[in-house]
């Protein structure tokens, strides 16, 4: 059974860092790229860049350059979402995902709420 | 990136219903256009993907049309668990972008 298992929910001060998980079970890690997108309250679906675990290539939404940094670690199937200097409207759930035709997988979301 | 507009942004359908929502793409992407489904508090579920093919498990009532710009998915014979947010998304590219989503409510 393919799984997509995300890290907890997090809290934390405008201006902080905050790291993802994203740990990918049930297939082969470096056969699909992980995506992360991201869903403010009340709001879509925001593509924010994807990473290719086979060679780490990363590749940004225009949005999101600069403040984001996405990895990916063979050695533990497992991609990250780095997020630095938060403010308040990165108050969001943060999904990681597979999407290739059929095989399409999510995790169950990440909330990073911003608040001083 | 490749923009993806979606309509309407909202609905109110009975039970029964035949619902439609469209997508259309800021420039051709063949048939690279999955539907999902969503539900609050969820991840998006898939329910079409390649823009008619229909992901396993999903009920047949949900179906897929379109290539190039204008794409389509129709709810046949709405039912109550059919309510959520559906967003059109592009795999035209590895750049991916969603539509704004359509909000389904049950009358």
């Amino acid at each position: 059974e393919v799984q997509l298992g995300q890290s907890g929910t997090e809290v934390k001060k405008p201006g902080a860092t905050v790291k993802l998980s994203c740990k990918v079970s049930g297939y082969t890690f470096t056969d699909s790229y992980i995506h992360w997108v991201r869903q403010a309250p009340g709001k879509g679906l925001e593509w924010m860049g994807l990473v290719e675990p086979e060679d780490g290539k990363v590749t940004y939404a225009q949005n999101f350059e600069g403040r984001f940094t996405i990895t990916a670690d063979m050695s533990t199937d497992t991609a990250y979402m780095e997020l630095s200097s938060l403010r308040s409207d990165d108050t969001a759930i943060y999904f990681c995902a597979t999407i290739h035709d059929s095989h399409n997988y999510w995790g169950q979301g990440t909330l990073v709420t911003v608040s001083s | 990136d490749i923009q993806l507009t979606q309509s309407p942004s909202s609905l109110s359908a009975s039970v029964g219903d035949r619902v439609t929502v469209t997508c259309r793409a800021g420039q051709s992407i063949s048939r690279y256009l999955n539907w999902y489904q969503q539900k609050p508090g969820k991840a998006p579920k898939l329910v079409i993907y390649t823009a008619s093919s229909l992901q396993s498990g999903v009920p047949s009532r949900f179906s897929g049309s379109g290539s190039g710009t204008d794409f389509t998915l129709t709810i046949n014979t709405l039912q109550p668990e059919d309510f959520g947010t559906y967003y059109c998304q592009q795999s035209y590219t590895a750049r991916l972008s969603f539509g704004g989503g359509t909000k389904v409510e049950i009358k």
